[in-house]
């Protein structure tokens, strides 16, 4: 099994939808992030989460909302998708030091109709 | 915003030549680590190098860091097909403290001919 798993690995939604991307680690780290890459722009940082009861917006972090539902689990929701939020969505953990950098899921490429 | 400005934005070599790939930042950093995407595939971490350190090596890849300069290369020496796939810098910007966390650049793609 992947050290992090991301759910699911395709998804086409109408706009106005509610929508969840999960994401799940066996990592045993702490900290938990949400990163949405476009094509020409990078991977930019959506939602992060140092622990349990620790969450922080990133840099885009309009239009999304997160839950850490335990040290193993962190959720992103889309309340109402909007086509600009077509994009591929990462999931990363690390450990507290990040010295050995983050570990990434497969991602969830999402649409948005 | 983007911390990390990777250059050039496309490379092309043959198999077997030296891919190099720089990193430009803006701010003072922890560290500075590079990742490694193949298509639409997660990325995978391939080393990092800290503020204090100007050289590192892993394998085949040599990466150096100028803080000076503010800036990084990534050295892939005697390069694969398989070596083709998006390189990422990413830095680690000092004043995050407990609270620190990656700003990725926009990536470069590497292709490597047979």
């Amino acid at each position: 099994d992947a050290d992090v798993t991301q759910t699911p690995r395709n998804r086409i939604t109408k706009t106005g939808k509610r929508i969840m991307l999960e994401c799940s680690q066996t990592k045993g780290h702490d900290r938990m992030y949400w990163y949405r890459q476009d094509p020409g722009l990078g991977l930019r940082l959506i939602y992060y989460s140092f622990d349990v009861k620790d969450i922080n917006k990133g840099e885009i972090s309009d239009g999304y909302s997160v839950s850490r539902q335990a040290q193993a689990k962190f959720s992103l929701s889309l309340e109402s998708a909007i086509p600009n939020q077509t994009a591929l969505y990462f999931c990363a953990t690390s450990d507290t030091s990040a010295y050995y950098g983050y570990t990434f899921g497969s991602g969830t490429r999402l649409t948005v109709v | 915003s983007q911390q990390g400005e990777e250059d050039p934005q496309a490379l092309s070599i043959q198999e077997g030549e030296n891919a190099t790939m720089n990193c430009s930042y803006k701010t003072s950093i922890n560290n500075l680590q590079w990742y490694r995407q193949n298509s639409g595939r997660g990325l995978v971490h391939l080393i990092l190098i800290r503020s204090n350190e100007r050289e590192k090596h892993s394998g085949r890849l040599r990466v150096t860091l100028d803080t000076s300069k503010k800036s990084s290369s990534l050295l892939i020496t005697a390069s694969r097909a398989a070596d083709t796939a998006s390189y990422f810098c990413a830095t680690d910007a000092i004043g995050g403290g407990a609270n620190s966390k990656l700003t990725f650049g926009k990536g470069i793609t590497l292709s490597v001919r047979p």
